[in-house]
């Protein structure tokens, strides 16, 4: 199983509303990421977790707060968004976090912020 | 800090062209560099994975190279198939700063049947 899940596929949600993101994995890996992807741009890094710690934040707003309740689930959690955050979430996972790794990618979360 | 672009941007070609997308990197001191395809509004696949110390990495119709001294990477694509239409990314691994792939402008491909 080379798969990477992400529910909803889509959401919508006002400005004031908290809303989740969750990704899963079982291929055993120790390594899940979240990017954000904007219309016709490339990916960005937005979060890595390695072994469940937090180990990059790449200096993402405090409206996004993401988890990792086990090896195999991470969350990003979301509150107070604004229209600007609109956008593909994917979510990604590889064996350790290595630097020789290949990353699994889901299907990804299109999100419309109101 | 690395930058990466892809030429062209957009390409259409009628089936059975073999075609080249490539890439190009302005740091190259990388661990690896991975090619992905993306079909719109979905996630990301990996299609090949080139380590800094591989020249070039193939699967089936897919050849992959990497010349990281003048920091340039090509996906050549044979006998180009109308699935083989989508969004194709290459994303590089730098040595210098914090771990993660740095991904370029992507290539939107056409093949018409």
């Amino acid at each position: 199983d080379t798969e990477v899940t992400q529910t909803p596929k889509h959401l919508v949600m006002g400005m004031t509303n908290k809303k989740s993101l969750k990704c899963e994995q079982h291929m055993g890996h120790r390594a899940m990421y979240w990017y954000k992807q904007k219309a016709k741009k490339p990916p960005e890094l937005m979060f890595v977790y390695s072994y469940e710690k937090l180990s990059i934040n790449e200096s993402v707003p405090s409206r996004f707060s993401p988890e990792c309740p086990n090896s195999s689930l991470l969350n990003l959690h979301l509150h107070a968004l604004q229209p600007e955050d609109s956008a593909l979430y994917l979510c990604a996972s590889s064996q350790v976090g290595g630097r020789m790794e290949t990353q699994y990618f889901g299907p990804g979360t299109r999100l419309l912020v109101l | 800090k690395q930058e990466v672009t892809q030429i062209p941007a957009a390409l259409s070609v009628p089936e059975g062209e073999n075609l080249v997308l490539n890439c190009s990197f302005t740091d190259s001191a990388i661990y690896n560099l991975q090619w992905f395809r993306q079909d719109p509004g979905k996630g990301l696949t990996s299609l090949l994975l080139i380590q800094s110390s591989q020249r070039e990495q193939t699967s089936g119709r897919l050849n992959a190279s990497l010349d990281k001294s003048s920091g340039r990477s090509t996906l050549y694509i044979a006998a180009s198939q109308p699935g083989d239409s989508a969004t194709y990314l290459c994303a590089v691994a730098s040595t210098s700063g914090t771990y993660k792939y740095i991904f370029g402008t992507g290539t939107r491909l056409k093949v018409l049947a």
